[in-house]
């Protein structure tokens, strides 16, 4: 099993809807998770940083971590065309900050 | 303004042909890591250094060097290049805590022919 598994392909979403995408991790002794943007070509930028269970809000953007399944998630409210990026998942265990491949979401106006 | 500095951004070389790209951090940050990025795989870790004098493998480490003389300073070397090693390169910075944001440098995409 791959360390940190971005298993959804491209996602489209409607100007103003949700776009949803998930994360699931091997290692259980991991502290620390972050979503990373990253526009083509440029390099990722920290959207969201999470470190116990449950959720946690910072404007538009809703991460949940459920470390008994291992597992984070993030959810982007009222999408807009600037949220089109490729999101990645990163998760810090063992001094290693490992991520995702990814999940590109495409905001359709 | 707080950042992490590589050189060059972007880099066409042979085969074989000794190379270093260089990667500077201002922030004072002990934790320094470098991956490689490519279409489908994503980041993957290259190597990566808790301090001064301390580094450590990565995922995919073969094929390159890094030293850590300063710790501002975080170089990767590549004794001799191959094709396989074609790819978008970056390099990150963080503080000693590891639940603390890593910045990334701006990216270096390097080509070998």
């Amino acid at each position: 099993q791959k360390e940190v598994e971005q298993n959804s392909g491209p996602l489209s979403v409607p100007e103003g809807a949700i776009a949803s995408l998930n994360c699931t991790y091997s290692d259980r002794v991991s502290q620390s998770f972050f979503w990373y943007r990253q526009y083509s070509g440029k390099s990722p930028e920290l959207i969201m940083s999470i470190y116990s269970n449950g959720d946690k809000e910072d404007g538009r953007f809703t991460a949940q971590l459920n470390k008994a399944s291992q597992y984070v998630s993030l959810l982007i409210r009222d999408s807009q065309p600037s949220d089109s990026a490729t999101y990645l998942c990163a998760v810090n265990g063992n001094n290693r900050l490992a991520f995702g491949k990814g999940n590109q979401v495409v905001v359709i106006p | 303004e707080a950042q992490v500095t590589q050189n060059p951004r972007y880099l066409i070389t042979v085969t074989g042909k000794k190379l270093t790209v260089t990667c500077s951090q201002n922030m004072n940050h002990e934790y320094m890591s470098w991956y490689r990025q490519d279409p489908g795989l994503g980041l993957r870790q290259i190597y990566y250094s808790m301090n001064v004098e301390v580094t450590d493998k990565g995922d995919v480490p073969e094929g390159y060097k890094v030293s850590r003389k300063e710790k501002r300073n975080f170089p990767l070397i590549l004794e001799s290049p191959s094709p396989n090693q074609t790819s978008l390169y970056f390099c990150a910075s963080r503080p000693g805590n590891p639940n603390t944001e890593a910045f990334f440098g701006q990216g270096t995409r390097l080509t070998v022919v």
